[in-house]
């Protein structure tokens, strides 16, 4: 597609349940990355990945959080046993390996309740 | 802690007049610095950004001027447009992520 796409654009799960957030990131973009952003907040860093494999998980704020992206493509963040203070935009980036070809999506607007 | 710091939450500014957006760090070690635009809904949008190496980077009514000794750096709008009023983050470029300020929020009226 012509840009990043996020999908659900909001989501509303009850405190203990599991969600994922889906990302598609631009067609030929190796690199794909996570961030959240927390309500007053600029954008943290959650994860990065390079092709398949997660270069770089230290953003990750725990174990409840997991991100795959199995084909070098479409990547999913997961969330287990979500918690209210995981509340806040989650956002996906892909970039073409240059710092300023990074192109961020809409964001998924996650809320538990 | 914060590595990336945006002081004023927000601006506002008339229309045709000029807007500067402030932004400190700490880290001495970031070598190249970017500047996001956010509308409301949307993902933040790449507006210019410069390397360390470099004290100025224009582009069009964008300039972004470092000062590397002081550890600041600076956005000028000029002029100023309404369509200009967004959410502008700051952001350090650190191996494999950006760092983000916390943003100010520019609002441009006629």
């Amino acid at each position: 597609g012509a840009g990043v796409s996020q999908t659900p654009s909001n989501k509303v799960t009850e405190k203990g349940k599991y969600v994922e957030l889906r990302c598609d990131p631009i067609s030929g973009h190796t690199a794909l990355y996570w961030y959240r952003q927390s309500l007053g907040q600029g954008p943290e860093f959650l994860i990065y990945f390079q092709g398949t494999g997660a270069a770089d998980d230290s953003g990750l704020p725990n174990d409840r959080f997991f991100a795959v992206r199995p084909e070098g493509s479409v990547s999913t963040l997961k969330i287990q046993r979500t918690e209210r203070g995981d509340s806040a935009v989650y956002l996906c980036a892909s970039s073409s390996l240059t710092v300023m070809g990074y192109t961020f999506g809409s964001g998924t607007r996650l809320t538990v309740v | 802690d914060q590595q990336v710091k945006q002081n004023s939450p927000s601006l506002s500014v008339q229309e045709g007049r000029i807007s500067i957006l402030n932004c400190d760090y700490t880290n001495s070690m970031f070598d190249y610095f970017l500047w996001y635009k956010k509308y409301p809904a949307e993902g933040p949008t790449f507006l210019i950004s410069i390397s360390s190496i470099k004290d100025k980077n224009e582009d069009g009514r964008f300039t972004v001027f470092l000062n590397k000794s002081a550890k600041h750096l600076s956005l000028h709008i000029v002029p100023s447009q309404p369509g200009d009023s967004a959410v502008y983050f700051c952001a350090a470029y650190n191996t494999d992520k950006l760092i983000f300020g916390t943003g100010t929020r520019l609002q441009v009226f006629p």
